[in-house]
């Protein structure tokens, strides 16, 4: 397994376009997240899944924002009608939860840079 | 409000000297990751502590959680250029039930040859 991916690693787009991120995680990993991070910062929390199920979301996803995973396995964050203000780097996370209660470690891809021009 | 707060934000030292990063918070977390990451990239996980008290160590850095698993701190020991970075930590609140992963604000450590 070569770790968690995201495609693309870089987006620049238009303000006011559609975007749509891809996160294939680790395989046997059945926990998924999505955070957003600016520069000089710690990555914010957007959204986790635990397999296809959405169970968290941050007051930070607007309704501009969709994140989905239809299978349990790989996932998509889409971006409609983008603002400047999104520019940042999207960073997607693994882990596996075997028990409940506990957590184990995340592991990152290496993000998706978003510049909203 | 930033639940977990990293002191130093910045840090510049030189080659061979000692430093600690401190991650700070009022809530208490079921376990706590510290990551390195450099620009461009992902974070990349350094380790885990799980039990308060808890003492790791990986070749120059060493790691405690904090007895009542509110805090940390990350020592490195002779800093070499590559060790240059943003280091971050990150845990898991206990109180919540949540599993989310919250993070600090981070400390961008930069290491003078």
């Amino acid at each position: 397994d070569t770790g968690v991916s995201q495609n693309p690693r870089h987006k620049i787009t238009k303000r006011g376009q559609n975007v749509t991120f891809r996160c294939d995680p680790i395989s046997e990993h059945n926990r998924l997240y999505w955070y957003r991070q600016t520069l000089g910062q710690g990555p914010e929390f957007l959204t986790y899944f635990q397999n296809e199920a959405q169970l968290e979301k941050s007051r930070l996803l607007s309704d501009r924002f969709s994140a989905e995973r239809p299978k349990g396995s790989f996932s998509t964050l889409e971006i409609q009608r983008t603002e400047q203000g999104d520019s940042a780097m999207y960073l997607c996370a693994s882990s596996l939860n075997r028990f409940p209660g506990k957590n184990t470690e995340a592991f990152f891809g290496q993000g998706t840079r978003l510049t909203v021009v | 409000t930033q639940l977990l707060e990293q002191s130093p934000q910045f840090l510049s030292i030189q080659e061979g000297e000692n430093l600690t990063v401190y991650c700070n918070s009022s809530s208490v977390f079921s376990s706590l990751q510290w990551y390195r990451q450099e620009p461009g990239e992902g974070p990349v996980l350094l380790v885990t502590v799980v039990t308060g008290g808890e003492v790791k160590k990986l070749k120059r850095l060493t790691f405690q959680f904090g007895d009542a698993r509110k805090d940390s701190s990350l020592h490195i020991t002779a800093a070499q250029p590559g060790d240059t970075g943003l280091y971050l930590c990150a845990g898991v609140e206990l109180r919540t039930g949540t599993y989310k992963y919250i993070f600090g604000t981070g400390t961008r450590l930069k290491v003078l040859a």
